[in-house]
């Protein structure tokens, strides 16, 4: 069975510009989460949804950070406009049903220069 | 709010010899526990999970997990490492089921 899939594996851009992570989700599991890991905070869990229906955002950081989840086999993180403190690795993960485990892409690393 | 500490940032340990990685969550009525491992540039993989029953959880590769609600703790073992065991390993809480909070991972050196 394919895993969670998240693309680009790497991205580097300059300050100010937009940044567009996207995360497929294992088919069947109907929970997303995005999460954002750092040296200085660790794994941090940004935002997640349910059945497409973002549930809890009060990890998103700032406006400039927003996520959508227009189907059940897509989302989208988005960042504008980027700033070097965005550099992290971000992973997406899916699972299915509460209490279960949570499944991790391999994650985007990014960086902003 | 739940919190997660893992007490060892850090844990050399010679190959073939036991290791302990130590876990340990502020108090709540009931929660549901997870230890991950996490390889150079991927994502983390569950090793093992708790969500209720015999405190001894057994895992993969060789894991396993004891439950303690009166220490709140739940701290990781194996018997006898392999350099592949070599990774960091992240414990997770989470009271509803859904939103995890991890520690700040222990890097498991295992050395020849």
């Amino acid at each position: 069975d394919a895993g969670v899939i998240q693309s680009p594996r790497h991205e580097v851009t300059e300050m100010g510009q937009e940044v567009t992570l996207r995360c497929k989700p294992i088919s069947g599991h109907d929970y997303l989460f995005w999460y954002r890991q750092t040296m200085m905070r660790g794994l941090e869990l940004l935002i997640y949804f349910n059945n497409n229906v973002p549930i809890d955002d009060s990890g998103m950081p700032e406006d400039r950070f927003s996520a959508k989840m227009p189907n059940a086999s897509f989302s989208t993180l988005k960042i504008q406009p980027s700033e070097p403190r965005d550099s992290a690795v971000y992973f997406c993960a899916s699972k299915t049903g509460s209490n279960q485990p949570q499944h991790f892409g391999d994650g985007t690393r990014l960086s902003i220069l | 709010a739940q919190s997660v500490t893992q007490l060892d940032s850090q844990v050399p340990v010679f190959e073939e010899a036991p290791v302990e990685l130590r876990c340990n969550y502020s108090s709540s009525v009931s929660v549901y526990l997870f230890w991950y491992v996490q390889y150079p540039n991927q994502g983390l993989q569950l090793l093992l999970k708790y969500l209720s029953g015999s405190t001894l959880v057994k895992g993969i590769n060789g894991f396993e997990a004891e439950f303690n609600k009166s220490q709140t703790s739940f701290h990781l073992r194996k018997p006898s490492v392999h350099i592949s065991d070599t990774a960091e390993y992240f414990c997770a809480v989470s009271d509803d089921g859904n939103k995890l909070v991890f520690g700040a991972g222990t890097i498991l050196r295992v050395k020849s």
